[in-house]
Formats: structure tokens, sequence, C-alpha cells
């Protein structure tokens, strides 16, 4: 079974300090992760994804995310945090040796840059 | 905005009600997907098709009903709610072929309010 934890419901930063979403996970075999972002009244938002190699991988908006096997993580950071990048963020997992393209998702952890 | 769309974006409906929610992708897809995302629990994964075939229900009571006629469209048929069945129901499509790890695109999902 493929398991995701994100231990931390919400995170706050001050608007210019950097921004870290913490990820973990679970799974059998190799993992492709996933991360998502959620503004208010919107849905999930495609960030970025690890299939294999390089384990820092640069998405959208800034956002940057390092997987490290030994740990089983994911974190999402950002150097610079803007006010809009406030939102919900989803950290994702698929185990290589599921069928189909199932993931799971972690709760979510609630980000809030303040001015 | 992600090409995928859901209709309609908010629905009141009583406990006796019987209606139907909307979702439909231009991207070419060949899987689609219903998740329920509620305060309590995040996102949950409620049903998944791959070429039109049902490959998952995660054990969703029955008064929940999805139909696929193509892989473009996604239905799902609502009858009899209860109160604690009022969350935001998000679908999502993906492409299933070749050998890529392909992400999940969201639609904006549904505010469902059952009274």
């Amino acid at each position: 079974a493929q398991s995701v934890a994100q231990p931390e419901d919400q995170v706050k930063v001050a608007e210019g300090n950097p921004l870290t979403v913490k990820c973990t996970y679970s799974v059998s075999g190799n993992p492709y992760l996933f991360w998502y972002v959620q503004y208010p009244n919107r849905g999930l938002q495609f960030l970025l994804k690890y299939i294999t190699g390089d384990n820092l991988v640069k998405g959208s908006y800034g956002f940057e995310a390092e997987f490290n096997k030994s740990q089983t993580s994911f974190h999402l950071k950002k150097p610079s945090a803007l006010v809009s990048d406030s939102a919900l963020y989803f950290c994702a997992v698929r185990d290589i040796k599921a069928a189909g393209n199932k993931l799971t998702f972690g709760g979510g952890t609630r980000v809030l840059v303040k001015p | 905005e992600t090409g995928v769309t859901q209709t309609p974006r908010h629905l009141v409906m009583g406990m006796t009600n019987k209606k139907s929610l909307k979702c439909e992708q231009h991207l070419g897809h060949n899987a689609m997907y219903w998740y329920k995302q509620s305060a309590k629990k995040p996102l949950e994964l409620m049903f998944v098709y791959n070429f039109k075939e049902q490959t998952e229900n995660n054990s969703v009571p029955s008064r929940f009903s999805p139909e696929c006629p193509n892989s473009s469209h996604l239905f799902l048929h609502l009858h009899t709610l209860q109160p604690e069945d009022s969350a935001l129901y998000l679908c999502a499509s993906s492409q299933l072929t070749g050998t890529g790890i392909y992400e999940q695109y969201f639609g904006p999902g549904t505010r469902l309010t059952v009274t």
C-alpha cells in the first residue's frame, strides 16, 4: 500500500522568507511523487513531479522539491515566498508497481504568507 | 484553465432530490476520476475510470452512481443524499498510455450542499 504524510497542517512565513512544505511517503517500490496547489474556490493545480533522475525538481511559480530516498521525503521549497503563494498544498505519490495512474494524496498543508 | 470543466459549480439539494454532476475534459485523456474534498478528509478518491471502464470504487455508498459514456465525459448521479455528503466534488483526468508518468488535471469542482 502507498501512503503520504504531510506533518504540518499549517505553515506561516513572512513574505520574502524561504518556504518549506514537508512531505514523507511510503511505497513498496520506487515512488512517483507530485505536488499540487489549491487556491480558494479552485481545483488542484499541478506544480511538479519526480519520476527519476536529478533529486532536485523544478516546477511552476518558482517552486522546487527535493527527493530524498533515504529519508523517504519530498519537501516542497521556494526561496522567497510571496503573499500570493498562500494556498493549500498537497503532496501525492504513486507506487511504481501500481496499475493505472492512481495517486494517493496527503492531508494537505495550508500555507499563509504574511506581508 | 486546465482543460477540465465541471457543472454546476454550486448545487444545493434536498435529501430526497436527484441531481447529476457533469465533468468534461478537453485534453484527450483516457482516465477520469471523482474525488470528494471535505474538511474532515481533504481528498478522498471515489471512482476511477480507465478507457471508459470503472476500475476502482473506493467503498462509495450506492447513493453516488458514476457514469462514463466516453473518455471525455464523466457524470456523478446523486440521489437520497445525506447532509454529511456536503463537500466539494472534484473531477480529474490524466493520460494513461505510453511509458510516461502523467499528472492528473483537475476541474474547479462542484460545491454541493445537502439540506
